[in-house]
């Protein structure tokens, strides 16, 4: 089956500091691949995609590179700020199907 | 970004009693939406699709007797629990599909 495997936090970081979320896959087709954000209150929002090997998705100083080889998509940011304080799913969806397989979601506290 | 909303945020109910969530999309049209179930530090798990006009699809091993389904509008459809019981204590997400799928802030039910 599909799965979908994260770090689990909870990650303290200071501002500035330079930020990775691990995140590897397992799927049984050719996916595309996500991460969400969730801030306090809020919904999910999407932050950034990657359709297919070797795409890099960014959004807001975020990016994370679709690595067929590791089946992984890690985020990184170089310098977090406080606002980026949420929790982070990583997903993913096979071609064809809207269905999405989350990851445990990882919560991210930036302290000044 | 298009936005999808939930209602109530939060309910307590006593065991036994039936409980309504709706989900609506405020500012667009969904033909098919989602509900999701949030267990504590896990990943949020796909109960079901619902598309409009039609009978909800639920995934392998939940209980469509239990958990009602009803997209009676391309902006509302509505999760509700039956005859509810304290291991259906859960956070509950819907989202609702544009081009991306938009997820509503979630509810928390507890089940006393």
């Amino acid at each position: 089956g599909n799965s979908v495997t994260q770090m689990e936090g909870p990650v303290t970081l200071s501002e500035e500091a330079f930020l990775t979320i691990n995140c590897t896959y397992t799927a049984t087709g050719y996916p595309s691949l996500f991460w969400y954000v969730q801030y306090p209150g809020e919904g999910l929002q999407l932050l950034l995609k990657a359709t297919k090997a070797d795409d890099k998705g960014s959004n807001k100083g975020f990016e994370a590179t679709y690595r067929k080889e590791t089946t992984s998509f890690h985020l990184e940011k170089g310098s977090v700020q406080v606002s980026d304080s949420a929790v982070y799913f990583c997903a993913l969806s096979l071609f064809g199907n809207e269905k999405l397989t989350f990851g445990t979601g990882t919560r991210l506290t930036i302290i000044p | 970004g298009a936005v999808v909303s939930q209602h109530p945020s939060w309910v307590i109910c006593k065991s036994g009693t039936s409980v309504k969530i709706e989900c609506r999309s405020l500012d667009f049209q969904a033909t098919t939406m989602f509900w999701y179930r949030q267990f504590p530090k896990q990943s949020l798990m796909l109960m079901a699709t619902s598309n409009e006009g039609s009978k909800a699809t639920y995934e392998q091993g939940v209980e469509k007797d239990k958990f009602l389904i009803n997209h009676a509008s391309l902006t509302l459809s509505t999760l509700t629990v039956t005859s509810a019981h304290p291991e259906d204590s859960s956070f509950y997400i819907c989202s609702a599909r544009d081009l991306e799928q938009f997820f509503g802030p979630g509810t928390r039910l507890t089940v006393l």
